[in-house]
């Protein structure tokens, strides 16, 4: 039963262009959503969260929109640059816990 | 600065074996976690802790052990490895406020034949 889906297990994006990266959830409890992003052989490092009182975050060229009533939110990246490419997880949290459910990653390639 | 930092980064073991997998953290984070990701999946919950003497399962605890002596640490006990716990293990850390992001360490590969 995975709570959080990324469909998408790559994307492949020419540089300067917007990245769109998706991501659904099943579980109407969830309240916090978060994206990490991971290079090869390192730990995940935070990027942006959004509660679910909101329903957009940004921060410089990174923004997260969050759609309660179709259990989606996405993230958009611009303009997208090589340095971006990593694989990016979603996930989200319910009642104020810090338990996270992950998404499986989309990986995103950003090519010159 | 260290953050939170893994030991060992790279193991391998054989069936049946015991190891614990170090997790220590300078960052004052009163909760610490415990996961594992597996080829092409996210990442899963195995324990986590609020404090120092407070530990709980999380989605996928089966084949392990914590303890919380200390702030600090936050090791994991694997005590008989079996080949279906080879994966990445990833610790974190985050404040205790609400909705704080969890941080996290690079991770140990641990692969059991």
């Amino acid at each position: 039963d995975q709570q959080v889906k990324q469909n998408s297990p790559s994307l492949s994006v020419q540089e300067g262009r917007i990245s769109i990266l998706n991501c659904d959830y099943t579980n109407s409890m969830f309240d916090y959503f978060l994206w990490y992003k991971k290079y090869p052989a390192e730990g995940p490092t935070f990027l942006i969260s959004i509660s679910s009182i909101k329903d957009k975050n940004e921060d410089g060229r990174f923004t997260v929109f969050l759609n309660k009533s179709a259990k989606h939110l996405s993230l958009h990246i611009v303009p997208s640059q090589p340095g971006d490419s990593a694989v990016y997880f979603c996930a989200a949290s319910a009642d104020n816990t810090d338990k996270l459910i992950f998404g499986t990653g989309t990986r995103l390639q950003v090519f010159p | 600065n260290a953050g939170v930092t893994q030991t060992p980064k790279f193991r391998i073991l054989k069936i049946g074996q015991s190891m614990t997998l170090q997790c220590t953290q300078d960052m004052n984070h009163n909760y610490m976690y415990w996961y594992r990701q597996d080829p092409g999946m996210g990442l899963k919950l195995i324990y986590y802790s609020v404090g120092a003497g407070i530990t709980d399962k999380g989605e996928v605890p089966n084949g392990y052990n914590v303890s919380r002596s200390t702030t600090e640490d936050f090791p994991l006990r694997l005590e008989l490895a079996a080949p279906s716990q080879t994966s990445v293990y990833f610790c974190a850390g985050s404040r205790t406020d609400s909705n704080q992001p969890q941080h996290f360490g690079d991770g140990t590969r641990l692969s059991i034949l």
